[in-house]
This record gives C-alpha cells, sequence and structure tokens, in this order.
C-alpha cells in the first residue's frame, strides 16, 4: 500500500523558516515525480512544486519561486520543501502527492498533510 | 487565480445526475490530459479521474470523465449523499510549466 505522510508543520512567525518532509513507503520512491500542494483555510487545491525521480526537472509555483525549496533523497525513501521568507499567505495544509512521472496531469496517491501557520 | 474555470457550485436530488465543468486553455487542457479529484470534508483529495476519462481501481463507473477541446466535463450519476464534496480538475499548463487545478465545485445532494 502507498504511504505517504508528511511531518514538520507548525506555527512560525512572518520572515521566518521550517522544513516539510514526506515519508514514504510501500512503493519504488526513485520511480516517481513528487509534488506539493497546498490549501489554504476554507480555499481551494494550489500546486506548490514538483521534484522528477532523479532530481532533474524541478518547478516551482510563481508564488513561491526564490523563497520554497524542494528536494529529496531516494535513499531514505523521503521528500522535502524548504520554506524560507513565510508570509501570512503560505498558510495552509501542505499535501505530499505523487505522480508517474515530471510534467504528468495525474496526481496519484496523496498524503494526509500537514498544517502551516505564518500568523498575522 | 486559478487558470481553470468551474462552476462554484451544482446540486442534484439523490439518484440524479450532475455535470460539473472545466474550463481552460490551449496551454493546459487543449493539449495535457485532465485528472479530477474529489475532496471529502476533513480530507485529502482522492484522484478520481485520470487521462480525460480513466477510473483508477476502486472508483465506481457512476464517476465519468470527457474532454473536448479547452474544456472538459465530470459526470456523476446515481447520485448518493456519500458523493458530496469538492470536485477539483487538474492539468498541467505547457506556457507555465506549472500544476494548475480549477476553482473547485461543491456538489451537493438535496
Amino acid at each position: 500500500e502507498v504511504q505517504l505522510v508528511e511531518s514538520g508543520g507548525g506555527l512560525v512567525e512572518p520572515g521566518g523558516s521550517l522544513r516539510l518532509s514526506c515519508t514514504t513507503s510501500g512503493f519504488t520512491f526513485s520511480s516517481y515525480t513528487m509534488n506539493w500542494v497546498r490549501q489554504a483555510p476554507g480555499k481551494g487545491l494550489e500546486w506548490v512544486s514538483s521534484i522528477s525521480d532523479s532530481s532533474g526537472y524541478i518547478y516551482y509555483a510563481d508564488s513561491v519561486k526564490g523563497r520554497f525549496t524542494i528536494s529529496r533523497d531516494n535513499a531514505r525513501n523521503s521528500l522535502y520543501l524548504q520554506m524560507n521568507s513565510l508570509r501570512v499567505e503560505d498558510t495552509a495544509v501542505y499535501f505530499c502527492v505523487r505522480a508517474p512521472y515530471s510534467r504528468s496531469s495525474d496526481l496519484t496517491h496523496w498524503g494526509q498533510g500537514t498544517l502551516v501557520t505564518v500568523p498575522s | 487565480q486559478s487558470v481553470l474555470t468551474q462552476p462554484p457550485s451544482v446540486s442534484a436530488a439523490p439518484r440524479q445526475k450532475v455535470t460539473v465543468s472545466c474550463s481552460g486553455s490551449s496551454s493546459n487542457i487543449g493539449n495535457n490530459y485532465v485528472s479530477w479529484y474529489q475532496q471529502l470534508p476533513g480530507t485529502a483529495p482522492k484522484l478520481l479521474i485520470y487521462e480525460n476519462n480513466k477510473r483508477p481501481s476502486g472508483i465506481p463507473d457512476r464517476f465519468s470523465g470527457s474532454k473536448s477541446g479547452t474544456s472538459a466535463t465530470l459526470g456523476i450519476t446515481g447520485l448518493r449523499t456519500g458523493d458530496e464534496a469538492d470536485y477539483y480538475c487538474g492539468t498541467w499548463d505547457t506556457s507555465l510549466s506549472a500544476y494548475v487545478f480549477g476553482t473547485g465545485t461543491k456538489v451537493t445532494v438535496l
């Protein structure tokens, strides 16, 4: 069974930093593209970033470009999101999401999410 | 702001049919597959339809998807109270080099 478990969320002041982690199991992590998708309270889904299986292709939403860094450790079956210069509008539940390949339209498996709160 | 446009809400009585539209452009829906996601209250989204009209294992055939030009449609037949959820379309946007989601549609069973 595919499992994606996010951690690292919490309360952080504006301008601060946070590192999210996603620990995976049940599949060959090194063969899949991984994504971060977020959802602000009461709002819709917003894609944040994508990293290909070997980290060769990395993409970011304009809203986080230059502030967030996606990375992965295939030996540890883990995905990361380093978030710097956090803003109030970054408050959201962050989901770790698997995709079959880079630039795929199919986000096939989702974690339960971790909440990041940046208070005003 | 979302690149893909969906109606905010649709509703129908139990056992009836609803459709949810998703409008985009040539850089996203027009040249890429479309997926649909179901988000039940308080839960993570789940893939409902992929590659325009395919259903993952375990998704009943009451759910269907189609695409024409720069628009896509999700259909739900035999509506049940358990189908009450938010539904999102999604696809890769070639011009933006980004994944884009629809604005989301709340389906209500009357």
